[in-house]
């Protein structure tokens, strides 16, 4: 299986700073790389998808780059509404397999 | 609007089986697949297996081989995650997923079900 890790598994950030979550995959996955928002008790949230291409209906402070086994979550500017944990999710081969998760705290 | 609606909370005794329900609107059941993922307390998520929503074909993850059946009733636009042999480390929260594919038929999960809450207790 693919393993996904995630740095840093937490972080504490203010509003309006600039947030940079990555993540690495255990082999190259190209661009089958997901990104997830998940608030607590909610199901997660599609935010990026195929490495860097906004989802429908997200809002333009999200944004994601990389491919092979490096990936990288950009949070232009934290909003309160984006303190959460993030997820990637490789669906290159089965099983898919997902990120530890980031937590992004209030500081 | 696309929605995924799953069944209630299930508690269940080591040893039991639960089938957890996911019902689909908003679009034409038979045109996506739906995945199942589960997440354990304090856990990542983990995949547990696909069903495509047209043709009925499966595939599961190795870990859940011969504990979990996914089947999918087309009439009803409901899909169904039934896992058997249950332990404590079944504990979880359960969601269905519908699979979207990308031009470059990269796949992502872009709708959730909110999730079943499965506890296993003696």
């Amino acid at each position: 299986d693919i393993q996904m890790t995630q740095s840093p598994s937490s972080l504490s950030a203010s509003v309006g700073d600039r947030v940079i979550i990555t993540c690495r995959a255990s082999q190259s996955i190209s661009s089958y790389l997901n990104w997830y928002q998940q608030k607590p008790g909610k199901a997660p949230k599609l935010l990026i998808y195929a490495a860097s291409s906004l989802q429908s209906g997200v809002t333009s402070r999200f944004s994601g780059s990389g491919s092979g086994t490096d990936f990288t979550l950009t949070i232009s500017s934290l909003q309160p509404e984006d303190f959460a944990t993030y997820f990637c999710q490789q669906t290159y081969s089965t099983p898919q397999t997902f990120g530890q998760g980031t937590k992004v705290e209030i500081k | 609007q696309v929605q995924l609606v799953q069944s209630g909370a299930e508690v269940k005794k080591p040893g039991a089986s639960v089938k957890v329900s996911c019902k689909a609107s908003g679009y034409t059941f038979t045109t996506y697949s739906i995945h199942w993922v589960r997440q354990a307390p304090g856990q990542r998520l983990e995949w547990m297996g696909w069903i495509n929503g047209g043709t009925g074909n499966t595939r599961y993850a190795q870990k859940f081989q011969g504990r979990v059946t996914i089947t999918r009733d087309t009439s009803a636009s409901t899909a169904y995650m039934e896992l058997s042999s249950l332990r404590s480390e079944d504990t979880a929260v359960y969601y269905c997923t519908r699979e979207s594919q990308s031009s470059r038929y990269i796949t992502s999960s872009d709708y959730w079900g909110q999730g079943t809450l499965v506890t296993v207790s003696s």
